[in-house]
């Protein structure tokens, strides 16, 4: 596609369920992060994964969350048993190769609320 | 920790006046690249740096990286209420061999028409 998408764009659900985000980065982009961004705050660094090293998973909050990236494509983002806190918007960049000095294409986010 | 502060968090000018942003490394950097982010937007890539001393413009918008790669800073002149949202910094440590970007804070504008 032309750019980074994300899916969904807007996800509701309730303290203790678990939600699945995707990401669908550039195509042949090699490197894919993961954000958080809470209501008028910064970045949080979440996870990034690096063609087909190990991922830096040094960002990632508590052991309910993971991330994979299948294929070095597609990457999904899973949160178990979410926690009010765990409402944010989810940002998901990807570049082109695996070196930061690469400009970073951000998708659309998907705002997370958690009841 | 922080790796990459960025001052101040909030900016608040009059449609004119100018705006400067600044970050800071504790660790030299290989390259730094700068972020803006519209009011319920994503950020958007505006320039890198990679130069000790670089200096690039862009309109407007003067960018300078520092002689020692620690520091940056984004100026902004006779801002326009167009200029109003979240700018970030972002740097690659020198030597790094993963390449991770690492997101200052960011600074949040406000423009007063």
């Amino acid at each position: 596609g032309a750019g980074v998408s994300q899916s969904p764009s807007n996800k509701v659900t309730e303290k203790g369920k678990d939600v699945e985000l995707r990401c669908d980065p550039i195509s042949g982009h090699t490197a894919l992060y993961w954000y958080r961004q809470s209501l008028g705050q910064g970045l949080e660094f979440l996870i990034y994964f690096q063609g087909n090293s190990a991922p830096d998973k040094s960002g990632l909050p508590s052991d309910r969350f993971s991330a994979e990236r299948t294929g070095g494509s597609v990457s999904t983002l899973t949160i178990q048993r979410t926690q009010q806190e765990d409402s944010a918007v989810y940002l998901c960049a990807s570049s082109l190769v695996a070196k930061g000095g690469d400009t970073q294409y951000f998708g659309p986010g998907t705002r997370l609320t958690v009841l | 920790g922080q790796q990459v502060m960025q001052i101040p968090q909030y900016q608040h000018v009059q449609e004119g006046e100018d705006f400067t942003t600044y970050c800071n490394s504790s660790t030299t950097l290989s390259n730094i690249q700068w972020y803006k982010q519209r009011p319920g937007g994503h950020p958007v890539f505006l320039i890198q740096l990679v130069k000790s001393g670089e200096v690039k413009k862009q309109k407007r918008l003067t960018f300078q990286f520092g002689e020692a790669k620690k520091n940056s800073s984004l100026h902004i002149t006779a801002t326009q209420t167009t200029d109003v949202g979240t700018y970030f910094c972002a740097g690659v440590r020198g030597g790094s061999t993963l390449g991770r970007l690492y997101f200052g804070r960011g600074t949040q504008l406000t423009v007063w028409p």
